[in-house]
Order: structure tokens, then C-alpha cells, then sequence
């Protein structure tokens, strides 16, 4: 079975463009959450859907960062304007609601550098 | 508000010792899980363990083993026998009860194991 699909893996933009990071959940999982982890921070919860609803975005830093799940099999996390703070590894991760608490299933990230 | 704090950032042996991983965290809450989880060099974090705050019987599994203590608040991890494989960063991290999949991360302590 595929696991979290994450695009692109890397990404180098320069400050003032918009990045937009990809994820495509495991099938039939149906909360998906994204991550961003920076050496200073750690690993940061950013914004949580359930149902492709959005449950919690406390953690979006701030108005340049938005999140969007059309459907249940695909999801974005979009930077305009980037700024090179924003460089870091962004993780998409899902699972089942009803499932075992806590098992998350991670992608391998977007490594994104904004210079 | 929930914390969790793991004092050693980067840990060093030689294979075949045994090393523990500290983990202490903080929580108002009654209820909840504790989690570990293996970030390897290609860096999907990779679920290995949950823990539930009614259950404070050790769990073993292979040369992994889990030390959960209530009453000092801690979840520390050790790994038997160490391997070059085991090398990884690993993450401790904690979730209320009735927010299972909402997970705040410890910093991560990096293990490394030299041949």
C-alpha cells in the first residue's frame, strides 16, 4: 500500500514567492494534519482536518499560511509571501479517526528553503 | 497546557549497549497517551509505541523496551543490544485522551550507534 505522498521533497524559493506543498493521505484515512519541524522549533502542528473540515489551525503561524483539503485525497499548504524563516521540513500525516489514537502515518516531508 | 521535554539531544554508543531515552512530560490532564516515535535518516517519523495514562505496566518488544512512570511523569525507552540501524532521531510526545491524534512532540534525542 502507498503511505503519505508528499510533493515536492525539496523545494528552493527565493523571499516574496508563494510555495504551495502537496500531500495525498493513505486511502481511507480521513484526518490529516501538517507538521513543520525546524531545528529552533521542533516538530509544530500547524493545522488538523477531520472529514476534510479543518479542526484546529491554532498552529498556523500566521495570515501567509493557508491549508485546504478539497477532497479526501488530497490536501495543500500554501506560503504567500514566503519568507526565509519559513524554511524548514513540512510533514503531512494521516490517519483514522476512529483508529488507534495517536498512530499517525507521516510522509517523508518537503524540505523547504526560502532564501 | 502539555510539554514534553527530552533533556539528551544526541546520544552516542557503540553497538551492542543498551541506551535509554529519557522522556518526561507535563499535563494537567488525567487521561491521555504517551507516544513514541523513529525518525530514520530518509525522515518519515515512524509511529513504535502508545501508551495510555491507565496503563503503567512496562512493555517490551524485541530489544525495545518502555519504562512508563506515573508518579516522576516519565516514558523513558531503552533499546537492548543496539544496532548501526537504530540510529535515528526519536521522538517522545503526548496527546489528551479525548484528542488522540492532536500530538505535541519532545525536541527528539538523536541516537547514533557506531559500529
Amino acid at each position: 500500500d502507498a503511505g503519505v505522498i508528499q510533493s515536492p521533497r525539496h523545494e528552493v524559493t527565493e523571499m516574496g514567492q508563494e510555495v504551495t506543498l502537496r500531500c495525498k493521505p493513505i486511502s481511507g484515512h480521513n484526518s490529516l494534519f501538517w507538521y513543520r519541524q525546524t531545528m529552533m522549533r521542533g516538530l509544530e502542528l500547524l493545522i488538523y482536518f477531520n472529514n476534510n473540515v479543518p479542526i484546529d489551525d491554532s498552529g498556523m503561524p500566521e495570515d501567509r499560511f493557508s491549508a485546504k483539503m478539497p477532497n479526501a485525497s488530497f490536501s495543500t499548504l500554501k506560503i504567500q509571501p514566503s519568507e526565509p524563516r519559513d524554511s524548514a521540513v513540512y510533514f503531512c500525516a494521516s490517519s483514522l479517526a476512529q483508529g488507534k489514537a495517536g498512530e499517525l502515518f507521516f510522509g517523508e516531508g518537503s524540505r523547504l528553503t526560502v532564501l | 497546557a502539555q510539554k514534553v521535554t527530552q533533556a539528551q539531544t544526541e546520544i552516542s554508543v557503540v553497538e551492542k549497549e543498551d541506551v535509554t531515552l529519557d522522556c518526561v512530560y507535563e499535563t494537567r490532564d488525567t487521561t491521555y497517551y504517551l507516544f513514541w516515535y523513529k525518525q530514520p535518516p530518509s525522515g518519515e517519523l515512524v509511529f513504535l509505541i502508545r501508551r495510555n495514562s491507565f496503563d503503567e505496566q512496562n512493555e517490551i518488544s524485541g530489544r525495545y523496551s518502555w519504562n512508563f512512570q506515573k508518579s516522576t511523569s516519565s516514558f523513558n525507552f531503552t533499546i537492548t543490544a543496539s544496532q548501526v540501524v537504530d540510529s535515528a532521531v526519536y521522538f517522545c510526545a503526548l496527546s489528551r485522551s479525548n484528542a488522540g491524534n492532536m500530538l505535541t512532540f519532545g525536541g527528539g534525542t538523536r541516537l547514533m550507534v557506531k559500529p
